[in-house]
């Protein structure tokens, strides 16, 4: 299994601002990936986050609204830019481990823009 | 387009009854299917995953069934007590192609409320 350390936990940002999630896993993971979960909404993949190379986006996100870093293969970070009352959802962090790629998550961070 | 529907979309208990979550899925080429429990205000949590091969997985009170001839999974939750109070969702993957990892397909989740 993987234990997840994601933060901050919930922010209520101002409209046009930029908001840096952190993800630290407590062992080293091929795989991190970023969801958005929109109020009464399923998981939405928003981009792969690759160790050493850039994120792969998924169709809709782009790296300038979305940029990811993962330095290394415990941790990766989102930020959210330029942000509008439209970015307002939860933000997960999630890595997949083991011969099945059991997916675990972060606890998710609630973000509310103003 | 790979799809995964969950029904009903909200369900309300009595404490210590039992009931049953579907998910219906059109994902292909099918891998493996999970549950997971999402208490609010926080990540999901793994219940069980089956490959195509197992039909049955238990986990405690829950037990989930897969039938990929039809494309059908349930969950079934025993004894329900107030903690199991939560959002249930089914997630399918496919079966990976040149990578090393199948995407995950999501459905949106059964709220499930236990009243004592």
């Amino acid at each position: 299994s993987a234990v997840i350390s994601q933060k901050p936990s919930r922010d209520i940002c101002q409209r046009g601002t930029s908001l840096t999630i952190q993800c630290q896993v407590d062992s080293q993971v091929t795989m991190m990936f970023w969801y958005r979960q929109q109020p009464g909404q399923s998981l939405t993949l928003i981009a792969t986050a690759n160790q050493g190379s850039e994120a792969t986006y998924e169709s809709g996100f782009v790296i300038d609204k979305f940029p990811i870093s993962r330095p290394n293969l415990t941790f990766s970070t989102l930020t959210v830019s330029n942000m509008s009352p439209e970015d307002s959802s939860i933000y997960l962090c999630s890595v997949t481990t083991g011969g099945k790629f059991e997916a675990f998550f972060g606890q998710g961070t609630r973000l509310t823009v103003v | 387009k790979n799809q995964v529907e969950q029904s009903p979309q909200s369900l309300i208990i009595l404490e210590g009854k039992n009931c049953t979550l579907q998910c219906n899925y059109t994902v292909s080429p099918f891998s493996n299917l999970r549950w997971y429990k999402q208490d609010t205000g926080r990540g999901p949590v793994s219940l069980t995953i089956m490959t195509f091969s197992e039909n049955t997985k238990s986990n405690g009170r829950y037990t989930a069934t897969l039938d990929a001839d039809t494309k059908q999974s349930s969950l079934h939750i025993t004894a329900s007590q107030l903690s199991d109070s939560a959002s249930y969702i089914c997630v399918v993957s496919a079966e990976a192609g040149g990578t090393s990892y199948g995407k995950l397909t999501f459905g949106q989740g059964t709220i499930l409320t236990v009243h004592p």
